[in-house]
């Protein structure tokens, strides 16, 4: 395991509402993401951290925003979740280049918006 | 941008090879990665190729034309286990994130 956990695992919300998704890793690395997942789709990028407090989109960035205020946890929040929000969201995380070219993910949470 | 395509599905007989196809355009290419993901699971790391060759790893070997922009995945002595989703992902120069391609769902049959 790369030790990375996510939360909720699950969760069921209503439109309009916002949601906060976090993902924990215990390896110290400099790089997480947030993926999508949707059928037909594949893994689209969220937005990306490439550090404390450094963070930047990815190409599905619309309605979502991300925060970095420590090395181990990278908040995904959706201001007012809409039904296109439905997906499942991974997070991933990479090492230094040169030193790991490999992307843990996590274990994914499922996100439904009614 | 990229583009990155494979086969939507594919079906196989245990204990048959099968080769994943996967083809890309890219501005500027730093590795190729192929993942495998079970149903309702994370994907998780099956191989990397940034020189053109096949890299071989157990009954998994996974290959690179940077020059055709293509790889494929190739699976020997399928299991039934082998049943998955294998994506196919691509690094840009200079980024750290990958680009997948939508995957391609493998049914291994008895």
């Amino acid at each position: 395991d790369a030790g990375i956990t996510q939360s909720p695992r699950h969760k069921v919300t209503e439109t309009g509402t916002p949601v906060t998704l976090r993902c924990h890793q215990t390896e110290n690395h400099r790089y997480m993401y947030w993926y999508r997942q949707d059928p037909g789709h594949g893994l689209r990028l969220i937005h990306y951290s490439y550090g404390v407090k450094d963070t930047d989109k990815g190409e599905v960035s619309d309605g979502y925003s991300v925060s970095r205020s420590k090395t181990e946890d990278f908040l995904l929040t959706l201001e007012s979740a809409t039904s296109s929000q439905t997906s499942v969201y991974f997070c991933a995380i990479t090492g230094e280049a040169g030193k790991s070219n490999e992307q843990f993910f996590g274990p994914g949470t499922r996100l439904t918006v009614l | 941008g990229q583009n990155i395509d494979q086969p939507t599905e594919m079906t196989a007989t245990e204990g048959a090879i099968v080769q994943i196809n996967c083809t890309y355009q890219t501005s500027g290419f730093n590795g190729l990665f192929w993942y495998q993901q079970h149903a309702g699971e994370a994907p998780t790391f099956l191989s990397y190729n940034v020189l053109d060759g096949l890299e071989e790893k157990g009954r998994f070997s996974s290959f690179l034309s940077r020059s055709k922009g293509y790889s494929y995945l190739l699976l020997k002595e399928l299991q039934m286990k082998d049943s998955a989703s294998y994506l196919c992902a691509v690094r840009e120069a200079g980024r750290r994130a990958l680009t997948f391609g939508s995957g391609t769902r493998l049914q291994v049959q008895p």
